[in-house]
């Protein structure tokens, strides 16, 4: 089945700690999406790259990086200068080109105690 | 400034009620609007609007848009308890989608 995988559900990590969530999908899609949702914020752009080797800032960028070595691969970094790194996280995918929809994983509950 | 501005923030309602959501947007590029439901983790999408006037339906659920007045809404009617969850809106700009902050729904038995 085609789809967004992103791991962990849950990952609880250390104030001062860098942490890698994981995105992966195999729907072929050139464009994919880091969003940050906190309650009563909805979503908010961390990052978005629309082909490989290639990302741009969202309007969140402070504190996180990205990579994107593969088409199938985006995953974010939640390095120790995020402020608040405490929230759900969601990946998204799209296919590029025309007026398409975004696809999104389950996202990762990330608390930071 | 981009904006999408999503209301009410909340609603309660009883089941086989109809319920209209509303979403109004100040965007510079505007491509389309979208709607997603979110009931637990990952949003899923319900409708694509590009064009204004034309309702998009499917069973209960439909959706306008109006490019005029930068505003589209969402309509349920007759409610169920599994219609309960977070209403998204979101703008696309050609590159990256602006997002609302959503819309929760609390459907009463």
């Amino acid at each position: 089945d085609g789809g967004i995988t992103q791991s962990p559900k849950y990952l609880f990590r250390k104030e001062g700690q860098n942490v890698t969530l994981s995105c992966e999908q195999n729907l072929n899609h050139d464009a994919m999406y880091w969003y940050r949702q906190d309650p009563g914020q909805g979503l908010r752009l961390i990052y978005y790259s629309q082909i490989v080797n290639d990302f741009q800032k969202g309007d969140i960028a402070e504190g996180y990086s990205v990579s994107r070595e593969k088409k199938e691969s985006f995953p974010l970094t939640v390095t120790s200068a995020q402020k608040n790194p405490t929230a759900f996280y969601l990946c998204a995918s799209r296919r590029v080109g025309m007026n398409t929809e975004a696809f999104f994983g389950q996202g990762t509950r990330l608390t930071v105690v | 400034e981009d904006k999408v501005v999503q209301s009410p923030l909340s609603l309660v309602v009883h089941e086989g009620d109809t319920v209209t959501l509303n979403c109004s947007y100040e965007v510079t590029n505007f491509r389309s609007l979208l709607w997603y439901k979110q009931e637990k983790k990952a949003p899923t999408f319900l409708f694509m609007l590009t064009s204004s006037g034309i309702e998009k339906k499917s069973g209960r659920l439909s959706s306008i848009l109006d490019k005029k007045e930068l505003f589209s809404i969402l309509n349920i009617t007759a409610t169920q308890t599994g219609d309960s969850a977070v209403y998204l809106c979101a703008v696309f700009l050609g590159n990256q989608f602006y997002f609302g902050t959503g819309t929760s729904l609390t459907v009463i038995p």
